[in-house]
């Protein structure tokens, strides 16, 4: 079982919907969890970051984790044609431990 | 430019050759990683290396070699190429390992 698992998709929704993408992972030492943004031909980018459980909001975008249940999720309001991308989730026990990506879920926004 | 450079982007080789891909950064990080990209396996990490002498195995190190040459540049060394090392190949930066870096890939074919 891998530590981090994530849906791969495809997942095609219309211009202006309202996004969900979910990981659950296994490991209960992460601390920190994190959403990165992958374009086709592109590195990815760090989109978002959380600490511990709770909601994190920036602009259309929400980050959640439930570690309760082992549970992360990214929202994405309103969402636009430029948000077509794979989305990786990651996460991270902190010190001088790496960083462990989920397999990423490909979203396609049209027009 | 860029923050993150890999050389070459693309790269088509024969089994049994030896390849070498370069990353550079602008960054001043003294953090760098390789990892490697599949469909369906996401984001795995090859080496790392935390400054110019410090470097450390990741989970799929095997048939790969790196040198640290400088804080700038890392390279990934493919000693005998062979087919099931075709892959996407990412460089990245950091101060902390949550927030990486990438650089754009270099896609390299072995056949």
């Amino acid at each position: 079982q891998k530590e981090v698992e994530q849906d791969p998709g495809p997942l095609s929704v219309p211009e202006g919907a309202i996004v969900s993408l979910n990981c659950t992972y296994s490991n209960s030492a992460f601390q920190y969890f994190m959403w990165y943004r992958q374009y086709s031909r592109k590195g990815p980018e760090l989109l978002m970051y959380t600490y511990s459980s709770g909601n994190k909001e920036d602009g259309r975008f929400t980050a959640q984790v439930d570690k309760s249940s082992k549970y992360i999720s990214l929202f994405i309001r309103d969402s636009q044609p430029s948000d077509s991308a794979t989305y990786l989730c990651a996460g991270f026990t902190g010190g001088g431990n790496k960083l462990t990506f989920g397999t990423g879920t490909q979203l396609k926004v049209e027009l | 430019d860029a923050d993150v450079t890999q050389t070459p982007r693309n790269r088509i080789t024969k089994t049994g050759k030896r390849i070498m891909l370069e990353c550079s950064q602008t960054k001043g990080h003294d953090r760098m990683y390789w990892y490697r990209q599949d469909p369906g396996l996401g984001l795995r990490l090859i080496y790392y290396s935390f400054d110019v002498k410090d470097i450390n195995k990741g989970e799929i190190s095997d048939g790969y070699s790196v040198s640290r040459q400088a804080q700038a540049k890392f390279s990934l060394s493919l000693e005998s190429a062979i087919p099931n090392q075709t892959a996407l190949y990412f460089c990245a930066t950091s101060d902390w390992d949550h927030e990486q870096f990438f650089g754009p890939g270099t896609r390299l074919t072995v056949l």
